[in-house]
């Protein structure tokens, strides 16, 4: 079984569309995570999320939002895609208890390539 | 601002031999953790090792080891005994107090053989 498993692995689009990608963990976390992964392999934090806070990076434009249905799932969905927004794009868990000392389980990652 | 920073973006190594992946971070934290991450080109993040900031003694995991150097703000990651399979980027990484995680910028590993 898969820890976090996101999906699709890869997504292409044209630019203008509005897409969502999924992710679903059943390792029973509190806590979930959109990362962005640049060209560059540049990894940067998007959002995090539990049942009580999200946590927005105020570099994310607000084109980005993270939707949770239940306290397993955390989708992102991008309005109006644009070139810049072609990356690899890492959901992630992990438990937070308050103390940042839990690793983050990712899934493998869906390649955004906007046309 | 909590920044992490590795000045190295390519290593290699021969296999079997030992290399030296260096990081440095910056925070005001006394208390806090420090990851290294690998990103073999299947591109799954991979924990490799991490590191209590409070314990003095370095890491280990088998051939994964760290130097950590708290009033130097350095964790870096030593591979002994270099394998094939060992080829990959490696991410340092910091968590602020929300487990948000700050990630360097990368160190590609190649491993000769």
């Amino acid at each position: 079984d898969t820890a976090v498993s996101q999906t699709p692995k890869y997504l292409v689009t044209q630019m203008g569309n509005d897409k969502s990608i999924k992710c679903e963990q059943n390792l029973g976390h509190d806590t979930m995570y959109w990362y962005k992964q640049d060209s560059k392999k540049f990894l940067k934090i998007m959002f995090s999320y539990n049942n009580k806070e999200l946590i927005i990076n105020e570099t994310v434009p607000n084109r980005f939002s993270p939707k949770s249905p239940d306290k397993a799932h955390l989708n992102l969905h991008i309005n109006s895609l644009e070139l810049g927004d072609s990356a690899v794009y890492f959901c992630a868990s992990s438990n937070f208890a308050g103390t940042a000392n839990e690793k983050l389980f990712f899934g493998s990652g869906t390649q955004l390539s906007v046309l | 601002a909590q920044t992490v920073t590795q000045s190295q973006p390519e290593m290699s190594v021969q296999e079997a031999e030992t290399v030296t992946l260096s990081c440095t971070y910056d925070t005001s934290e006394s208390d806090y953790y420090l990851f290294w991450y690998k990103q073999p080109p299947s591109r799954q993040m991979i924990l490799v090792i991490r590191q209590e900031a409070y314990k003095q003694q370095n890491a280990t995991e088998n051939r994964f080891s760290v130097n950590f150097q708290k009033a130097a703000k350095s964790f870096s990651l030593k591979i002994s005994d270099s394998q094939l399979g060992d080829a990959a980027m490696y991410f340092c990484a910091y968590p602020n107090t929300g487990n948000q995680f700050y990630f360097g910028t990368g160190t590609s590993l190649t491993v000769i053989p």
